[in-house]
């Protein structure tokens, strides 16, 4: 177990829908980051937090957002959902941005079904 | 664009056999990383590798880093069946602001009894 907690574990949804994907990082870590892993794409950086404040974008489509609350946790938001959006979702947290050691630790992921 | 390229994407082999997993890089970096991802579960960090030349082992897994290569190899020693599962290196430009991972596509090892 790494500490980092997402909800919900699974969700099934219909195209054009919107849902969210939360995530809460490990105690005392200020980063967070968003993945998508998809069997045609592989694993793919979505989006970075960093105590409240975007700080990286990787191929996040303009359907999807997100933010990082006060508390840390933070919300993947995907609208206008497509078949092609069905995918496995994974935050990931770190202690460190920016140093040395900085070790990304990922949570268990929510399997994303669109139908 | 930074690029990972794994090889071989699959790997199937035989209890008790040595092999390695090769993982190439594009752009200039001193941060690699090994994961190991069970099926349909998340990732688990194996390896953090900082600099060049840094080898590291935990059990019958070694990885090591060739920065002037932009080379890192992960060698399974007498593999056994508890080690099949999916492993992924991955990249980052270790500058703040710049710390998402770039994958590889992934080697997936099954352990043959």
């Amino acid at each position: 177990d790494s500490g980092v907690t997402q909800t919900p574990k699974h969700l099934i949804t219909a195209t054009g829908q919107r849902v969210t994907l939360r995530c809460s990082p490990r105690s005392g870590d200020l980063s967070v980051y968003w993945y998508q892993q998809s069997l045609d794409q592989g694993l793919q950086f979505l989006i970075q937090y960093y105590n409240g404040e975007e700080r990286a974008k990787g191929n996040i489509l303009e359907r999807f957002s997100a933010q990082q609350f006060p508390d840390l946790h933070s919300e993947l938001n995907l609208s206008s959902l497509e078949l092609g959006d069905s995918a496995l979702y994974f935050c990931a947290s770190s202690p460190h941005p920016g140093q040395a050691w900085n070790e990304q630790f990922f949570g268990p992921g929510t399997r994303l079904t669109v139908l | 664009e930074l690029k990972v390229e794994q090889n071989p994407l699959f790997l199937s082999m035989q209890e008790g056999k040595n092999y390695t997993i090769y993982c190439n890089y594009s752009t200039t970096s001193d941060r690699l990383y090994w994961y190991r991802q069970d099926p349909g579960k998340s990732l688990e960090s194996l390896f953090v590798l900082l600099s060049n030349g840094a080898v590291k082992q935990e059990g019958r897994l070694m990885a090591s880093l060739d920065t002037k290569a932009r080379l890192s190899t992960l060698h399974i020693t007498a593999a056994v069946h508890d080690l099949s599962a999916t492993y992924f290196c991955a990249v980052d430009m270790g500058n703040f602001g710049n710390e998402k991972l770039t994958f590889g596509t992934g080697t997936r090892l099954t352990i043959i009894p």
